[in-house]
């Protein structure tokens, strides 16, 4: 099976600055892969899928890229309300596998 | 409006059996993938199950087994029924719409979540 990692594992940034999340695949998974934002005690929420797609009415300061095996999720712009755990999924294929998860802080 | 809410969960003692339920609206369960995912308190995401728009069905290692995922498409509802609960088995579990083929199944749509907790 295919494992996903992410790093860092955790990360204090402040407002306005410019935060990148790696995922790595264990194989290649070619586009299949998406990220996900899961604030405390809520459920998580569609960002980015196809690598790099938009999910509609998310903010434009996320963004998605990568191919193969390394992808990157960016915040252009840390906002307050971007605080949360964020999670890369492969999908495609069974089984899905998400990563361990990225938590943001603002300092 | 798409919904999908989440029933059957509670404290369970381990080797015993609860059934979850998924009751949908806003799209029909027969004609997407639906799939279930779970997180245990404090950690991170894991996929349990998937049901395919054919019928097809798959499990994590971890579950495979013990639970079975199935849909009722006269109700638009899927239910996850698991066996021989496990202590590990306690997490919050999320009924999740994922596409509609093997080339975009992306889980799009998430339920709230129920909380199903196995104890002595």
């Amino acid at each position: 099976d295919i494992q996903m990692t992410q790093s860092p594992s955790s990360l204090s940034a402040s407002v306005g600055d410019r935060v990148t999340i790696t995922c790595r695949a264990s194989q290649d998974i070619s586009h299949y892969l998406a990220w996900y934002q899961q604030k405390p005690g809520k459920v998580p929420k569609l960002l980015i899928y196809a690598v790099s797609t938009l999910q509609s009415g998310v903010p434009s300061r996320f963004s998605g890229s990568g191919s193969g095996t390394d992808f990157t999720l960016t915040i252009s712009s840390l906002q307050p309300e971007d605080v949360a755990t964020y999670y890369c999924l492969k999908y495609g294929d069974v089984p899905f596998t998400f990563g361990p998860g990225t938590k943001v802080d603002v300092k | 409006e798409v919904q999908l809410v989440e029933s059957g969960g509670g404290l369970i003692q381990p080797g015993g059996s609860l059934r979850l339920s998924c009751a949908v609206s806003g799209f029909t369960v027969s004609s997407n993938y639906m799939t279930w995912v779970r997180q245990a308190p404090g950690k991170g995401l894991e996929w349990v199950s998937i049901i395919y728009r054919g019928g097809a069905r798959y499990y994590a290692d971890p579950v495979k087994g013990r639970f079975t995922i199935s849909r009722d498409t006269s109700e638009n509802t899927v239910h996850l029924q698991m066996n021989s609960l496990r202590a590990e088995d306690t997490a919050v579990y999320y009924c999740a719409r994922a596409g509609i083929n093997v080339w975009d199944n992306w889980i799009d749509f998430w339920g709230q979540g129920i909380l199903v907790t196995v104890s002595s």
